[in-house]
Order: C-alpha cells, then sequence, then structure tokens
C-alpha cells in the first residue's frame, strides 16, 4: 500500500500569500491528522478528521489556518495570510482505529 | 490534560554504547504508549507500541516496557549504531478508551551515535 502523499515537499512564500498543503492518507484509513513542527514546540497538532468529520481543530490556530476534507482520500491545509512565524514543517498523518498512525514526510513551509 | 515528558533533549553517544531515554506520562485513562523515530527529512515512524501495564515493545533492538505504577515507557537499547541517530518521540493515545485518536508527543530526544 502506499503511504502518505504529501506536496509540495517544499513551499516559499511571501509574507501576506495564501497557501494551501496538500494530502493523501493511506487507502482505507479513516482518521486523518496535521501537525506542525517546530524546534521549539516540536509536535502540535493543528486538526484532525475522523471519517471526514472534524474532530479539532487547535485552539490557537484557528485564526489563520483551514483544514478540510474533501473526500476520505484527499486532505488540504490553507493558510492565509502567512507570517514569517508560520515556517516549519508541516505533517499530515493518517490512521483505522487501533491502528497507529502513519506520518507523511511533511511539507517545509518558509514565509519570508 | 494528557501529557508526555521526555528528560533528555539530547544524548550523544558512541557506538555500541547503551542507551537509556526516559519518558513519563500523565493521563487520565488507562493511554497507549508508543515510541517514533524521525530521521532528517522524513515524517516519524512509529517503533512500537504498548497497551497494557507490563507490556514490553520492541524494534530493531529497541525496547520499553509499560510500567503504570511508575507512569514510565523508557526507551532502551543494549548497543547502538551510527544509523540509529535520529529523534526519538514518545507519545501516548487514549484510543484504547474509546477517545479521541489523537496523539500526544514529548519534546522529542535527538539522539547521535559517533563510531
Amino acid at each position: 500500500d502506499a503511504g502518505v502523499t504529501q506536496t509540495p515537499r517544499h513551499e516559499v512564500a511571501e509574507k501576506g500569500q495564501t497557501i494551501i498543503l496538500k494530502c493523501e492518507p493511506v487507502s482505507g484509513h479513516n482518521d486523518l491528522f496535521w501537525y506542525r513542527q517546530t524546534k521549539i514546540q516540536g509536535l502540535e497538532l493543528l486538526s484532525y478528521f475522523r471519517s471526514k468529520s472534524l474532530m479539532e481543530d487547535g485552539g490557537a490556530f484557528k485564526d489563520r489556518f483551514k483544514a478540510e476534507m474533501l473526500n476520505s482520500s484527499f486532505s488540504t491545509l490553507k493558510i492565509q495570510p502567512t507570517e514569517p512565524k508560520d515556517s516549519a514543517v508541516y505533517l499530515c498523518a493518517s490512521s483505522l482505529k487501533l491502528v497507529p498512525q502513519y506520518f507523511g514526510p511533511g511539507t517545509r513551509l518558509l514565509v519570508l | 490534560g494528557d501529557s508526555v515528558t521526555q528528560t533528555e533533549g539530547q544524548v550523544a553517544l558512541s557506538e555500541e554504547d547503551f542507551l537509556t531515554i526516559h519518558c513519563n506520562y500523565s493521563a487520565s485513562g488507562y493511554p497507549t504508549l508508543f515510541w517514533y523515530v524521525q530521521y532528517p527529512g522524513e515524517g516519524p515512524q512509529l517503533l512500537f507500541r504498548a497497551s497494557r501495564d507490563k507490556e514490553k515493545g520492541s524494534s530493531r533492538g529497541f525496547e520499553a516496557t509499560y510500567d503504570k505504577g511508575t507512569t514510565s515507557f523508557h526507551l532502551r537499547k543494549a548497543s547502538v549504531q551510527e544509523s540509529d541517530s535520529a529523534v526519538y518521540y514518545c507519545a501516548l493515545s487514549d484510543q484504547g478508551q474509546g477517545g479521541s485518536a489523537k496523539l500526544i508527543f514529548g519534546e522529542g530526544t535527538k539522539l547521535t551515535v559517533s563510531s
């Protein structure tokens, strides 16, 4: 089976731009997670979907971050507008009940 | 809320040294515990997990035992190799209790092994 796919792998944006990151979960998995990873804060949960329903939307990230699950095999994370402090690695993961989360390779975002 | 604490931020060892990375957790329920490893440029990948008290998880020579009494899940390896250099994360999930499937991660421990 294919693992979690994330595109693009690298993104450079100017401050104030809108960027959209994409994720395709492992086929058949019904839980999908978006995380942000930085050296200082470590791994922070941004959003969590179960069967396409939003279960958790990280409080600190609500204003400019919006994750959507358009169908069971595709999710997007929109950051609008971007700020330099958003520079980080964004990780997508998927799982099935009682099956551990599988992570994608991440998208490295740099906001100038 | 639930939390995971890893004592060591960085560990530097020589090949064939013994490794211990300490992990302690705080949870209201009976969580499943995990160790993940992350190599540069990749996402975290599961090493192993344990779901009940005294259960030992193991993979690739790494092992950890779920200890409910001391709320710990310390990672150990008898003889590390240079290829073990990576960041190791301890994590918990209470999905076994019918709760959220989300993972709560520790801060991570960067292991560097020199030859």
